[in-house]
Formats: C-alpha cells, structure tokens, sequence
C-alpha cells in the first residue's frame, strides 16, 4: 500500500493549458504539503493543509490554486502554465507538522514539463 | 528570513571513504531539524534531531546537532555505492506547518 501517493507522476504540457495534480495518503495524518523541487534540486514549500483548512501559502501566485476536499486528499491546479512552472512537484503528509519521529512523507513525486 | 545553507553542493569518494556533511541554519524559534536522502524520486526520512535529542545513529550512518553553532552534520562511515544520494537538511522553525530545506548535498561514491 503507497502511504502518500501522486498522479500523474509524468505530465507534459503547452504553456497556457490548465492541469491538475492529485494528492492522496492513507496514513491518517492531519496535515498535507505541496513541495516544488527545482532543477537544482530545491525544495521549496507551497501550500500546507491542516485538516482541509489552509495553514500555508508561500507566496505562490495565485494561478495555483489547491484544494482539500477532506484531510487525505489535497490536490494542485494549476492555470495558464508558464514555462517556469516546469518542475517536479511533491505532495507530503504529517501527523502534525513535522513534531513527529517519522516526519514527513513524501509522495513519488510529479514531474511537470511545460513545452 | 529564515534559511538553511548546505555544504559541500558535491562531493565524489571511493567505496570505504568516511564523509561529513554539513548544514547550518537561521530560523526563528527552531524546534527541529531533519535529515532525508533523495535517490531517484521521494526524500526518504534518516533523522530528526532536536533539543532532547542531539545525536542519532543508524547503522553507518549518524547526526549531531549543534544548538550553540546552529548546525548539524551527517557521517557516513564506510560509504557504499548505494549511499549515492542527495542528502537533504530541513529545519521546522516558527510554522510546524511547512519545513525549510537546504540545497543538499549530492554525494557520489564510486567503486
């Protein structure tokens, strides 16, 4: 059983379209995370969610919008992809916050290409 | 503004070799750090590391926290080519609800 699990975990796209990447886990926890991880391997946070309330928006523009329709689902859209947004984007999940001996789990990741 | 430098960026040894990485961090209010390691996709959870707890071993592997120096190291002995990694520092500050990373550090052991 995938604890944190992503799809799709490729996505190729024209800049402009609209795309949605999924998010579930299934380790009961109450807070969810998108991570984007960069070319240089950075990872950034983008948005956490505790128990389908926004906790976190780090500045990320408003194109993306994410939304929990209960505590083991978050899911990222995104509109109007810019080349910019190519990147490989992590979903990750905590009991509450990162207080926990295990952490966080991260999802397999998503790698979004915009053409 | 809070962050976590890493050092080195790269770093190449032979099968056996004992490496140190290192990671310093500014946070405000810190209550944790963590160590992962990144092979082809998910960062996979080594330590964490906070006041109570300052020094982690696991096998070869093992973490000190430095609280007066604001820093940790990560020791790898007898490294292996599996260790070929990157190795990820995070630290929890103010906000539980998000983690700061460094830029890691990407470790090549070869035969």
């Amino acid at each position: 059983d995938t604890a944190v699990s992503q799809t799709p975990k490729y996505l190729v796209t024209q800049m402009g379209n609209d795309k949605s990447i999924k998010c579930e886990q299934n380790l009961g926890h109450d807070t969810m995370y998108w991570y984007k991880q960069d070319s240089k391997k950075f990872l950034k946070i983008m948005f956490s969610y505790n128990n389908k309330e926004l906790i976190i928006n780090e500045t990320v523009p408003n194109r993306f919008s994410p939304k929990s329709p209960d505590k083991a689902h978050l899911n990222l859209h995104i509109n109007s992809l810019e080349l910019g947004d190519s990147a490989v984007y992590f979903c990750a999940s905590s009991p509450f916050g990162a207080g926990d001996k295990d952490g966080y789990t991260f999802g397999s990741g998503t790698r979004l290409t915009v053409v | 503004e809070d962050k976590v430098v890493q050092s080195p960026l790269s770093l190449v040894v032979h099968e056996g070799d004992t490496v140190t990485l290192n990671c310093s961090y500014e946070v405000t209010n810190f209550r944790s750090l963590l160590w992962y390691k990144q092979e082809k996709k998910a960062p996979t959870f080594l330590f964490m590391l906070t006041s109570s707890g300052i020094e982690k071993k696991s096998g070869r592997l093992s973490s000190i926290l430095d609280k007066k120096e604001l820093s940790s190291i990560l020791n790898i002995t007898a490294t292996q080519t599996g260790d070929s990694a990157i190795y990820l520092c995070a630290v929890e500050g103010q906000s539980s609800y998000k983690l700061i990373f460094g830029s890691g550090t990407r470790l090549l052991v070869r035969p």
